[in-house]
């Protein structure tokens, strides 16, 4: 069965101190995989898109990276404005228009 | 440019009760989204539209019914309200497949008491 899975559940951070989430995946021909940024009482908002292992995107303090079987969301010297839910989502080649999504990594930075 | 527009944002249902959500996208999207999101869950597929007139299930249709009548609007109905479809409700629309780029709406919040 595919499965999108997201590590850890919850991350508490001090401003300044970088750290990665993970996004682990067991699908059979990816086409694209997707990093979603999610505020409380809102909806998910993109940030990412990774179609090849080996690919990086950069967006201000975020960097997301992609292999095989995982992507990294990496959070360099975060802010109290980087406190969210990080959602990953994966897009199989078999049926391109859906997505499936992992259960999110919520992130606190502290000041 | 207003998006995706949901409404109501909340509402509370009495088991057995019915009701629709309602969603608008003023983007020209051919492609529409229900999701629900429960707490711990991510967001799981209810149904989606590739276009006016077509429709197709999701993850978890059960419970739910869709229609596509014009591109801008993708209402679901809750026929027979149960606590298990106590949830947040998120539509979606994207423009190209391709892209993985969805665009959200804000959310209906939905509790069935």
């Amino acid at each position: 069965e595919d499965q999108v899975t997201q590590s850890p559940e919850a991350l508490r951070l001090q401003e300044g101190e970088s750290s990665s989430l993970n996004c682990s995946y067991t699908v059979s021909g990816l086409r694209g995989l997707f990093w979603y940024r999610q505020d409380p009482g809102k909806g998910p908002e993109f940030l990412f898109t990774l179609y090849s292992a080996g690919e990086e995107k950069e967006k201000e303090r975020l960097k997301a990276t992609l292999t095989k079987k995982e992507s990294f969301l990496h959070i360099t010297a975060p802010k109290p404005e980087d406190s969210a839910t990080y959602l990953c989502a994966v897009q199989l080649r078999s049926n391109d228009y859906k997505l499936s999504f992992g259960a999110g990594t919520t992130v606190t930075v502290r000041a | 440019n207003a998006g995706v527009t949901q409404t109501p944002k909340f509402r509370i249902l009495k088991i057995g009760q019915s009701m629709t959500l309602q969603c608008a996208q003023d983007m020209n999207h051919n492609y529409m989204y229900w999701y629900r999101q429960d707490p711990g869950m991510g967001l799981k597929l209810i149904y989606y539209s590739v276009g006016a007139g077509i429709t197709d299930k999701g993850e978890v249709p059960n419970g739910y019914n869709v229609s596509r009548s014009t591109t801008e609007d993708f209402p679901l109905r809750l026929e027979l309200a149960a606590p298990s479809q106590t949830s947040v409700y998120f539509c979606a629309s994207i423009r190209d497949s391709n892209t993985g780029e969805l665009f959200f709406g804000e959310g209906s919040r939905l509790t069935v008491l």
